[in-house]
């Protein structure tokens, strides 16, 4: 595997559902990062770890919870979601905070 | 209003070249990017500039970038069906892990 993994890259989950979505870097990175898209809205950053300490917390829901155990993996715990958390959930990392960032496929999720 | 600014729809002719916008609002930027999105994929950076360049030219892709204006653009030589995506444009102010990314350009190549 390079760059950046996520799985699954759809999944479709009822309200009451806990699921968890991964995202893995074969980079080398030290910063990983979890961005929601949503249709005709821009990009949103939504957590942000650097060295697996969390470094950013957009005031996301903590109906998201998100887990780094090391520098390689990040993970999106879902739990009560709303229909309105229906997008594109892409994962990113870099090197350091100023380092491009490279972005995973994504994993569409619906919500029902 | 939104840091970063793109229009959202270009159409243009293969072979043509094609020219997409951006115009930022924070000088202190240091680093512009330049992403590409294929339809059900992730973004893919396609190239980006250090701000105190004016330009950078990688194959068929030419930035300019004009620092006064806070204007940046992306240039797309002899373009290509695949070339049909989102384009999005993002600035970095430095060291702080926060990318402000345009709500992209919907490029749309016609034969």
């Amino acid at each position: 595997e390079t760059g950046v993994t996520q799985t699954p890259r759809h999944l479709v989950m009822g309200m009451t559902n806990k699921k968890s979505l991964k995202c893995e870097q074969h980079l080398g990175h030290n910063a990983m990062y979890w961005y929601k898209q949503s249709a005709k809205k821009p990009l949103e950053l939504m957590f942000v770890y650097s060295l697996e300490e969390r470094v950013e917390n957009n005031s996301v829901p903590s109906r998201f919870s998100p887990e780094c155990p090391n520098s390689s993996h990040l993970f999106l715990h879902l739990h009560t979601l709303q229909p309105e958390d229906s997008a594109l959930y892409l994962c990113a990392s870099s090197q350091g905070g100023a380092g491009e960032q490279y972005f995973g496929p994504g994993t569409r999720l619906t919500v029902t | 209003g939104e840091d970063v600014e793109q229009s959202l729809f270009l159409s243009v002719r293969e072979g043509d070249s094609s020219v997409i916008n951006c115009t930022y609002t924070d000088s202190s930027s240091t680093y512009l990017y330049w992403y590409k999105q294929e339809p059900g994929a992730g973004l893919q950076l396609l190239t980006y500039i250090f701000s105190n360049m004016d330009m950078k030219q990688d194959q068929r892709l030419t930035v300019l970038l004009n620092k006064k204006d806070k204007h940046l653009s992306l240039r797309i030589a002899d373009t290509q069906t695949g070339d049909s995506a989102i384009y999005f444009c993002a600035e970095s102010k430095g060291n702080d892990y926060k990318l402000s990314f345009g709500a992209g350009t919907t490029v749309t190549v016609r034969a």
